[in-house]
C-alpha cells in the first residue's frame, strides 16, 4: 500500500537549535499536511501545503511542498522545550482519488530534549 | 468554539465483546473520519463519512463498522474484539468549505484484555 517515509524517526534537541525533518513518497501528492501530537492527545494541524514549491510558515515553523510533489520538509527554528512531541506528515491517499478525508500518515518524528 | 469530542476517553473490554465509540464533530463540520493509532502501524484510516454516507473505507476487517447521524455525530463499532484491536481511536472533522485539513479529537484509548 501507499507509504510515507518520514525521517528521522527520532531526534534530540537542545533549546535554541534548529530542527529539520522530511517526508518522502513514491507517489505524487496534491496536499501535504504537518501535524504535531502530544502524549494523550490527538494530532494538531501545524501547516497545510497545497501547491508544489509552496513555502509556508507558522511562527517558528516553516514547511515546503517539494517540486516533485513527492516530498515535503518541516523546519523548526530556535527550538523551545514545548516543541517536544511527535511530528507527522500526512497527505490524501492517492489510491482514493486524493480524498481529503482519507489521509496517509508517516510514522512520525519524535522530538525529545537532549539529556 | 468546542473542538471534536470523543467519548469515552478510556475503555477496557474483554476479547470477544463489542464496543461502540462516539464522536461529536465541530459544529458545522459535516465530514468525519476515523483513524486507528497503534505503536506498530501508526495512524491508519478507518472510514470517512459525509452527510450520513460512508465515502471511503480503509483496509480493516468487517468487524469494524461506523455510521453518521443527521446531526453529523458519528459512531464506530468493533465487534468480536481481538487483543490486536487495542489502540487509540481518533475521530477528525472538517468543514468541506475549508482547505485547512482535519481537526482531531483527543481519541478513545481502547484496551482489549
Amino acid at each position: 500500500g501507499q507509504q510515507l517515509n518520514q525521517s528521522p524517526q527520532s531526534m534530540f534537541i537542545q533549546e535554541g537549535e534548529d530542527v529539520s525533518m522530511n517526508c518522502t513518497s513514491s507517489s505524487i501528492f496534491n496536499t501535504w499536511l504537518w501535524y504535531k501530537q502530544d502524549p494523550g492527545e490527538g494530532p494538531v494541524l501545524l501547516i497545510a501545503l497545497y501547491k508544489a514549491g509552496e513555502l509556508t510558515s507558522n511562527g517558528r515553523l516553516t514547511a515546503q511542498f517539494g517540486i516533485t510533489r513527492k516530498d515535503s520538509f518541516l523546519n523548526i527554528s530556535a527550538s523551545i522545550p514545548s516543541d517536544v512531541g511527535i511530528y507527522f506528515c500526512a497527505g490524501p491517499n492517492p489510491n482514493y482519488g486524493g480524498s481529503q478525508g482519507n489521509l496517509i500518515f508517516g510514522k512520525g518524528t519524535k522530538l525529545s530534549v537532549k539529556p | 468554539k468546542a473542538g471534536v469530542t470523543q467519548t469515552p476517553r478510556y475503555l477496557i473490554k474483554t476479547r470477544g465483546q463489542q464496543v461502540t465509540l462516539s464522536c461529536s464533530p465541530i459544529s458545522g463540520h459535516r465530514s468525519v473520519s476515523w483513524y486507528q493509532q497503534t505503536p506498530g502501524q501508526g495512524l491508519q484510516f478507518l472510514f470517512e463519512y459525509f452527510s450520513e454516507t460512508q465515502r471511503n473505507k480503509g483496509n480493516f476487517p468487517g468487524r469494524f463498522s461506523g455510521r453518521q447521524f443527521s446531526n453529523s455525530r458519528s459512531e464506530m463499532n468493533v465487534s468480536t474484539l481481538e487483543l490486536g484491536d487495542s489502540a487509540l481511536y481518533l475521530c477528525a472533522s472538517r468543514s468541506v468549505v475549508s482547505n485547512y485539513g482535519y481537526t482531531f479529537g483527543s481519541g478513545t484509548r481502547l484496551t482489549v484484555v
